[in-house]
């Protein structure tokens, strides 16, 4: 069975600081790997995606997020937050070699960037 | 817009009644998905259907069914409702049942038991 966990319940950052939110994994084969966010009572949005290849994958929004598989995490990462990027970030992992599994959520953290 | 549809967007209900929670997949896309949202369970997988065949099933209570048309719309039945039931429930949709293919979710539909 796959797992995420989320360490941070929140992170507090300035407009115009660089933005991480930390995600580490566990799947017992290869993972497929997503990020996404929520805003107020919204649903989610897909950020972006690491199925193979290079390990820094660029999504929507200016958000990059880099694969380690030896320290199996997939850190969400901005360069210069905006008041905007507040909202409540998901990352979701699924066991690749299981063609109908499903996408495991992490409990989420929420992200307040202050002007 | 990510092109799925959820309805209806609010519901309130008492306890012990039925609801049914209805969703429409973008256009194209064969899967469908059922996730719980409360604030102490956080997102909870639900059930999984791809092109009319349940695929996949989480931590879906047995008062709880689900299932998925010919026109590919998913209906979501909450039966015998109890206070905890009280939730968001998103919809979600993607074109293949599983690999790499990232989900699109609908608005969600939240549900109130009092």
């Amino acid at each position: 069975a796959q797992s995420v966990a989320q360490p941070e319940d929140q992170v507090n950052v300035a407009e115009g600081n660089p933005l991480t939110v930390k995600c580490t994994y566990s799947v017992s084969g290869n993972p497929y790997l997503f990020w996404y966010v929520q805003y107020p009572n919204r649903g989610l949005q897909f950020l972006l995606k690491y199925i193979t290849g290079d390990n820094l994958v660029k999504g929507s929004y200016g958000f990059e997020a880099e694969f380690n598989k030896s320290q199996t995490s997939f850190h969400l990462k901005k360069p210069s937050a905006l008041v905007s990027d507040s909202a409540l970030y998901f990352c979701a992992v699924r066991d690749a070699s299981d063609s109908w599994g499903k996408l495991q959520f992490g409990a989420g953290t929420q992200v307040v960037v202050t002007p | 817009d990510s092109g799925v549809t959820q309805t209806p967007k609010h519901l309130i209900t008492a306890t012990g009644q039925r609801v049914t929670l209805r969703c429409s997949p973008r256009s194209g896309d064969l899967s469908v998905y059922w996730y719980q949202q409360s604030l102490d369970q956080g997102l909870q997988f639900l059930i999984q259907y791809y092109n009319g065949e349940e695929r996949a099933k989480g931590n879906i209570l047995e008062r709880f069914s689900a299932q998925q048309f010919p026109d590919l719309h998913s209906e979501l039945n909450l039966s015998s409702l109890e206070l905890g039931d009280s939730a968001l429930y998103f919809c979600a949709s993607s074109v293949s049942g599983g690999y790499g293919g990232e989900l699109f979710f609908g608005e969600g539909s939240r549900l109130t038991v009092l």
